[in-house]
């Protein structure tokens, strides 16, 4: 059954550093992957996806994900961080049975200071 | 600008009340769900609607009723609930069928929802 692992609850980067989100996918088939953004009080905002068409994903904001197979990862990163990315970050992946859930990671908190 | 519309974005009620929650797409998507998300946690999957049908229920309490009256609306009937049910309720959509599992759900904001 495919299943995302997201390291780190939090992470604390100063603004302009790099940033870094950490997730590992489990799939015996390949993966559709996804990254999330949720802000305070809003919904979920999609800032990526993974569909097998290119290995390094870039999405909306400046995030970019690469999917490595050998590694079974699919880490976001953004080279310089803004204060307005400070949000919850979910990783998640489609299950690939007749339901097609997407299944979250529990989350990482990106804490941006100044 | 978010495409699916939910409504009211804040609700509290006591545990004898009936209410409903609404969410709205005019994306032409053909599955549509319902998410409870507490606080610091993922969303967790409620229902799923596919093709204004009831395909998913996960063995969510009977207290949460939900409707598909039409492609572009869901609701939610909410009776009798506990304070454990006080969360942000989340809809979505999606491109409906297998060949579209690769397509993004997309959420509106959420209702904030209290239980007296």
């Amino acid at each position: 059954a495919q299943s995302v692992t997201q390291l780190g609850s939090h992470v604390s980067v100063s603004e302009g550093a790099l940033v870094l989100l950490r997730c590992n996918y489990s799939s015996s088939v390949p993966p559709y992957l996804f990254w999330y953004v949720q802000y305070p009080n809003q919904g979920l905002q999609l800032l990526l996806k993974y569909t097998s068409a290119a290995t390094l994903v870039k999405g909306i904001n400046g995030f970019e994900a690469e999917f490595k197979k050998s590694e079974t990862s699919f880490h976001l990163t953004k080279p310089s961080a803004h204060m307005s990315d400070a949000a919850e970050y979910f990783c998640a992946v489609t299950r690939m049975d007749s339901s097609y859930k997407l299944i979250f990671g529990s989350g990482t908190r990106l804490l941006v200071r100044p | 600008d978010t495409e699916v519309t939910q409504t009211p974005k804040h609700l509290v009620m006591g545990m004898t009340n009936k209410k409903s929650l609404k969410c709205e797409q005019h994306m032409g998507h053909r599955a549509m769900y319902w998410y409870k998300q507490k606080a610091k946690k993922p969303p967790e999957l409620m229902f799923v609607y596919s093709y204004e049908k009831l395909s998913i229920n996960e063995s969510v309490p009977s207290r949460f009723s939900p409707e598909c009256p039409n492609s572009s609306l869901l609701n939610l009937h909410l009776h009798a609930l506990q304070p454990e049910d006080s969360a942000l309720y989340l809809c979505a959509s999606s491109q409906d069928r297998a060949e579209y599992s690769n397509q993004p759900q997309h959420f509106g904001d959420g209702t904030r929802l209290s239980i007296l």
